[in-house]
């Protein structure tokens, strides 16, 4: 069965530190594979996509993410948060019929 | 930003009350999306439709019903609100590319209280 994990439920970092969001997917196929990201009160917005290709993904705000076939992860990074990247990240699954899986989020609180 | 709003952005009813949310969209994308998002949960698909009068169910259909009369116009109704039904809505669209998986782009959703 298809399925998204995000094991962290909840990540604090420090302002200036670095970022790594974990994801594990589980799937039958090729994946395609997303990161949002949800601010409070706000909609998801697309920080990047895999489809194919290049493993490390390059999106938005200053995030990339790599994925690695073999440990079915599509982990999200970043080198250096901002006090602004405080929000909920989803990572998904894109299946069959045009579907996505979503994982159940982790939130992100930055320290000054 | 795509093209996507959602009406009413807030709504509290009562129990047993039909509820209908639109979404609207001005890409003229095919695809169309009703989501959940609960706490702990994740958004959850509770239907979609790849075209103009073709809908589907998703993971958490019950007690839901929608439609689809213009490409543009997708309208999730909840025929007698429950307590459970308290939830955010999201609505999505994509267009997707034959054989292929394209992106879904999301409404800035509806916060609906059922008392």
């Amino acid at each position: 069965a298809q399925s998204v994990t995000q094991p962290d439920i909840h990540i604090t970092v420090s302002e200036g530190a670095s970022l790594e969001l974990r994801c594990n997917y589980s799937y039958g196929a090729t994946p395609y594979l997303f990161w949002y990201v949800q601010s409070p009160g706000q909609g998801l917005q697309l920080l990047l996509k895999y489809f194919s290709g290049d493993t490390l993904v390059q999106g938005i705000k200053g995030f990339e993410a790599e994925f690695k076939r073999s440990q079915s992860s599509f982990n999200l990074r970043k080198p250096s948060v901002h006090w602004s990247d405080a929000a909920e990240y989803f990572c998904a699954l894109g299946i069959r019929d045009d579907k996505i899986i979503f994982g159940k989020g982790t939130r992100l609180h930055i320290l000054p | 930003d795509a093209g996507i709003t959602q009406s009413p952005r807030h709504k509290v009813t009562e129990t047993g009350t039909p509820v209908t949310l639109r979404c609207h969209q001005t890409e003229n994308h095919r695809y169309m999306y009703w989501y959940r998002q609960d706490p702990g949960h994740g958004l959850r698909l509770i239907h979609y439709s790849y075209g103009v009068k073709d809908t589907d169910k998703g993971e958490v259909s019950d007690g839901y019903s929608v439609s689809r009369s213009k490409t543009e116009d997708f309208l999730l109704t909840l025929e007698s609100a429950t307590s459970s039904q308290t939830s955010v809505y999201f609505c999505a669209i994509s267009d997707p590319l034959a054989g292929g998986q394209e992106t879904q782009y999301f409404g800035p959703g509806t916060r609906l209280l059922v008392l």
